[in-house]
């Protein structure tokens, strides 16, 4: 799996847009950015993924750089649910189905 | 339905207590994981079953032992644990299981978990 780089913690106040970078620079040409996020004692939840084009969601936007090396997940109107561990995961290309999940940031959401 | 369940949602065990860990979904996914969790630590994965078989396990002691026993329903059986066992322990779920070759890019839907905790 691609190494992924995430800031530990990060403020957002309330209303605003919260943007997460990641970066991925050893990622491969088949391999997907996945962003998932962990609300305290519960599962994480799949939030968006994408391969080289920007996506957007009911949740968020993901905008990848053209060089892939990078990307940054944007929740448009942050509110206090969303304080969670955001986690962004680049998917392994072939075999195994299953996640690698990095430290991830910690995104708390201020009134 | 897109709803991975999770029983029970806390377990507090001895170290020479047999339990198990259960965990449900109805979506018709074809995979089936366990991760674990330990405080403030990501996700592990430990075990991956694919069509009800196993196919991937992550060099988990055999105090933990999995059991697929129908598409819809995957089990932890615990049994001998140590107090560092003590953690999240999550189920997840996807549509399309991994083929050689392939990688699968169906997302993944995770339970809440069973906090654990061993004394």
């Amino acid at each position: 799996d691609a190494k992924t780089t995430q800031p530990p913690s990060m403020d957002c106040a309330e209303g605003r847009a919260a943007n997460l970078p990641c970066n991925h620079s050893t990622i491969s040409g088949n391999e997907y950015v996945y962003w998932y996020r962990q609300i305290h004692s519960q599962g994480p939840q799949y939030i968006i993924h994408g391969l080289k084009n920007n996506e957007t969601n009911e949740m968020a936007s993901l905008i990848i750089t053209e060089d892939r090396k990078s990307s940054t997940l944007i929740l448009p109107h942050a509110t206090l649910r969303d304080t969670a561990v955001y986690y962004c995961i680049v998917r392994e290309q072939t075999g195994a189905n299953n996640l690698f999940f990095g430290t991830g940031t910690r995104l708390t959401v201020i009134p | 339905d897109t709803e991975v369940t999770q029983t029970p949602k806390h377990l507090v065990m001895g170290m020479t207590n047999k339990k198990s860990l259960k965990c449900e979904q109805h979506m018709g996914h074809r995979a089936m994981y366990w991760y674990k969790q330990k405080a403030k630590k990501p996700p592990e994965l430990m075990f991956v079953y694919s069509y009800e078989k196993l196919s991937i396990n992550e060099s988990v002691p055999s105090r933990f032992s999995p059991e697929c026993p129908n598409s819809s329903l995957l089990n932890l059986h615990l049994h001998a644990l140590q107090p560092e066992d003590s953690a999240l322990y999550l189920c997840a779920s996807s549509q399309d299981p991994p083929y050689r070759g392939f990688s699968s890019t169906d997302t993944q839907y995770f339970g809440p978990g069973t906090r654990l905790t061993v004394l």
